[in-house]
């Protein structure tokens, strides 16, 4: 099976900070990339499909790229709002893996 | 709206069954793939199975194969898990999850609020 994983497990930046976050496939999956964001306490939200097609209703800031293996989230300028961890997950087949997350965190 | 919401969830025994329901409405149901998602306390999310949107393929994650089954009632816009030989690691919170489309595998779009399950003596 293909494994997801993400980089880094942590990390804390400041407000207005542009933050990137990793997520590597131990194959290529093309494009078949999608991310999700997660407050604390809160159901996973999608963000992010097809490696770069941002979801319906989410903010500019955010965006993804990559293709194959390598693939990036980046928040342009983070916001208090986006304390979270996020998700990367493969679906180009079954099992449709998830990354271990990325807690996000406010310096 | 578009929504999902389980049901289901509890309290049972190591060794026990439990079946959880999710029901979904604001789309037709029967056009999309739906999923199963876990994620245990404080741990990360986890694929646990899905059921296509067109014809009757089901896929399952290793750790429940033969355990576990899905099933859909397109007729009550409801799907099912249904879960035998519960472990302690099947603790979790599950969610039901809606593909992008049709497709066994795609992006998932729709959450819903999940339904906690606890596995203990």
């Amino acid at each position: 099976d293909i494994q997801m994983t993400q980089s880094p497990s942590s990390l804390s930046a400041s407000v207005g900070d542009r933050v990137t976050i990793t997520c590597r496939a131990s194959q290529g999956i093309s494009n078949y990339l999608a991310w999700y964001q997660q407050k604390p306490g809160k159901v996973p939200k999608p963000l992010i499909y097809a490696a770069s097609s941002l979801q319906s209703g989410v903010p500019s800031r955010f965006s993804g790229s990559g293709s194959g293996t390598d693939f990036t989230l980046t928040i342009s300028s983070l916001q208090p709002e986006d304390v979270a961890t996020y998700y990367c997950q493969k679906y180009n087949s079954v099992p449709l893996t998830f990354g271990g997350g990325t807690k996000v965190e406010i310096k | 709206e578009v929504q999902l919401v389980e049901s289901g969830g509890g309290l049972v025994q190591p060794g026990g069954s439990l079946t959880l329901s999710c029901a979904a409405s604001g789309f037709t149901f029967s056009n999309y793939a739906m999923s199963w998602v876990r994620q245990a306390p404080g741990k990360g999310l986890e694929w646990v199975s899905t059921f296509s949107g067109s014809g009757t393929s089901t896929y399952y994650a290793d750790s429940v194969q033969g355990r576990f089954t899905v099933s859909r009632d397109n007729s009550k816009n409801t799907l099912f898990l249904q879960m035998n030989s519960l472990r302690a690691e099947d603790s979790a919170v599950y969610y039901c999850a809606r593909e992008r489309s049709h497709a066994p595998t795609d992006a998932f779009e729709i959450w819903g609020q999940g339904t906690m399950v606890t596995v203990s003596s």
